[in-house]
């Protein structure tokens, strides 16, 4: 079983759309979560941390649940300059952690 | 000044060639990463280096030999490369103790083999 697991996708939508991305992990000790975003042929670069108290950064939105081992992504109100690949990634805080990414999910937001 | 730097930017090498990717963090961080990105695919994970030890490899073929020498620098040695190796090579790095953080990307070296 995968460390990370996101939805296949893509995800096709037009512009002002909501759309959400959920990711599942399978390592109960993960402690830290984040959302990447990668454009196209550019390097991932952080999107937000996730909480377990859920945070909002503006139109997007991040929500922890650590019983179910899920992490998910809300965007509101798609722009086009949305359009990416999200990646889910989740950390360990052993002395020798690191991090785990999804396969990331790809979404088009469309005129 | 980025936090993790990677040269060079753009690499074309032939099968027979070697060559190496270098990779450099500014960060004070203990853990570092190669992926492999090959065109229109999601990030393939190879090696990872927490506290200057490779904790995994994932069945990378021998043509890819990584070196890390201090917490700083990550190397990648390429040799008798194949024309399917062509990609985008990714360094990341992060603190991998008391809680991981996020990790830095470098920019990448987009690697053509003829």
């Amino acid at each position: 079983r995968k460390e990370v697991e996101q939805d296949p996708g893509p995800f096709n939508v037009p512009e002002g759309a909501t759309v959400a991305f959920n990711c599942t992990y399978s390592n109960s000790a993960s402690q830290s979560f984040f959302w990447y975003r990668q454009d196209c042929r550019k390097e991932p670069k952080l999107l937000m941390s996730v909480y377990s108290s859920g945070n909002e950064d503006g139109r997007f939105t991040a929500q922890l649940n650590r019983a179910s081992q899920y992490i998910s992504l809300l965007i509101r109100d798609s722009k086009l300059s949305d359009s990416a690949t999200y990646l889910c990634v989740v950390g360990q805080g052993s002395t020798l952690g690191r991090l785990y990414f999804g396969r990331g999910t790809q979404l088009t937001v469309w005129p | 000044e980025t936090g993790v730097t990677q040269t060079p930017r753009h690499l074309v090498m032939g099968m027979t060639n070697k060559k190496s990717l270098k990779c450099e963090q500014h960060l004070g961080h203990n853990a570092m990463y190669w992926y492999k990105q090959s065109a229109k695919k999601p990030l393939e994970l190879m090696f990872v280096y927490s506290l200057e030890e490779r904790v995994e490899n994932n069945s990378v073929p021998s043509r890819f030999s990584p070196e890390c020498p201090n917490s700083s620098h990550l190397f990648l040695h390429l040799h008798t490369l194949q024309p399917e190796d062509s990609a985008l090579y990714l360094c990341a790095s992060s603190q991998g103790s008391g809680g991981t953080t996020e990790a830095f990307f470098g920019q990448g070296t987009r690697l053509t083999v003829v």
